[in-house]
């Protein structure tokens, strides 16, 4: 049962313009939020995080933002870069330990 | 600061051969975490050790697949006998312990079986 999911397998952007990877998870008991970036034969990177007592999180260029209603996050990226294209992953933990992952979305920024 | 060090980053097997994975975490971290991920899918879980002490290996399939972390730093991870849906990548992590929010990945290891 997957508890994470990232419907959007791949995802283009123009660079310049905003890229929004989304994410849905199904355990209302999920308390702690990541997001990861994975270039090819690298392992994942952790990019930013959010934990439940908040709605938004920025980092520079990157925002992540939490539904928790809706059992919903996202990441936004804003201006996206060529260096951008990688898969995300977002994750999602309940008791601080164990992280259960999405699919990964693929991003290509166009120059 | 060297990363998470994984060896070897390929491996190619027949089924019903032995295979093993070795990781060498960043200094310092005592919490080790060995990861399997399938084409088109995020990692998965399949043991998380504290030290020497393996605290959840809930999800790993114990018939064919064992781990250890003798002396609370590097660790190995074994499949025998490899079967053909074992060919995936295996990574590891590490992280401070209590830090599971910020877990280091290494490149993993690119496991076919034929």
């Amino acid at each position: 049962d997957q508890q994470v999911k990232q419907n959007s397998p791949s995802l283009s952007v123009q660079e310049g313009r905003i890229s929004i990877l989304n994410c849905d998870y199904t355990n209302s008991m999920f308390d702690y939020f990541l997001w990861y970036k994975k270039y090819p034969a690298e392992g994942p990177t952790f990019l930013i995080s959010i934990s439940s007592i908040k709605d938004k999180n920025e980092d520079g260029r990157f925002t992540v933002f939490l539904n928790k209603s809706a059992k919903h996050l996202s990441l936004h990226i804003v201006p996206s870069q060529p260096g951008d294209s990688a898969v995300y992953f977002c994750a999602a933990s309940y008791t601080g330990n164990q992280f259960y992952f999405g699919t990964g979305t693929s991003l290509t920024v166009i120059p | 600061e060297a990363g998470v060090v994984q060896s070897p980053r390929y491996k190619i097997i027949e089924k019903k051969q032995p295979v093993a994975f070795w990781c060498n975490p960043i200094s310092g971290h005592n919490t080790l975490y060995w990861y399997l991920q399938n084409l088109g899918q995020g990692p998965e879980l399949l043991i998380r050790y504290e030290n020497e002490e393996a605290v959840d290996d809930s999800q790993l399939p114990k018939d064919r697949f064992s781990a250890e972390r003798l002396k609370g730093v590097d660790s190995t991870l074994k499949i025998q006998p490899a079967e053909l849906g074992d060919s995936a990548v295996y990574l590891c992590a590490s992280s401070l312990i209590g830090r599971d929010n910020e877990q280091f990945f290494g490149p993993g290891t690119r496991l076919t079986v034929l």
